[in-house]
């Protein structure tokens, strides 16, 4: 079985400011993929980041970047120089490569940017 | 657009009636997933279809709840007798082929109200 966790329900943030966003997981697969999603206020679903497990580097995509620590189990998510736009909730998920390969979400990140 | 395109945006029925949910994925892909999301939470896999075929409803309720992905046309998620606990944003995803690395695109969701 697959889990995340995300211990922040929510974060206030300075704009200009960098923020990290908390994921750890647990899984007993071999290779998965650990995603970040983005769901503004008007509710869809935004992919942001993509880190595999045997990935040597951390991903990066702009203003995002994955801070990933194999043993620690954990893929945290950095958003450098915070936007007002930037305010959403922030969803961490895994894909395992056994079985249906969906998606296992963590509970989620409200992420408030203050002007 | 040519992204994962889901419809209505917005349901509302009453106690005992049903709920069709319309999916369309991505062209090319194959692979459709359907997820629930209750408010404040992250979402809760239901489905796992390919063309014609139910690969995985480990996450379907096990009455009133059904999908299908029929050779021509959208997939439907269909929720039969509704019950004010099926008050949810259900979304769909798809990706082009199986494995860890590949994010999962979604559409921008079905609210279902129940009255």
């Amino acid at each position: 079985a697959q889990k995340i966790t995300q211990t922040q329900p929510g974060m206030f943030v300075q704009e200009k400011e960098a923020v990290t966003l908390d994921c750890t997981y647990d899984t007993s697969d071999q290779s998965y993929g650990l995603f970040w999603y983005k769901q503004p206020s008007s509710g869809e679903m935004i992919f942001l980041i993509y880190q595999g497990s045997y990935d040597e580097q951390n991903a990066t995509e702009g203003r995002y970047s994955l801070n990933f620590q194999k043993a620690r189990k954990s893929a945290n998510l950095v958003i450098s120089a915070s936007q007002l736009g930037d305010s959403a909730m922030y969803f961490c998920a895994m894909r395992g490569d056994q079985g249906a390969q969906k998606l296992v979400f963590g509970q989620g990140t409200r992420l408030t940017i203050n002007p | 657009n040519a992204g994962v395109m889901q419809n209505p945006r917005h349901l509302v029925r009453r106690r005992g009636q049903e709920a069709r949910l319309r999916c369309s994925p991505m062209k090319g892909h194959s692979h459709v997933y359907w997820y629930r999301q209750l408010p404040e939470e992250g979402l809760k896999f239901m489905v796992y279809l390919q063309k014609e075929n139910i690969i995985d409803e480990s996450g379907m309720p096990k009455e009133r709840f059904s999908a299908e992905f029929p050779k021509e046309g959208p997939s439907i998620l269909r929720i039969q007798q509704v019950v004010r606990g099926d008050s949810a944003a259900y979304f769909c995803a798809s990706s082009p082929h199986q494995g860890a690395d590949q994010p999962q695109h979604f559409g921008d969701g079905t609210r279902l109200s129940i009255l």
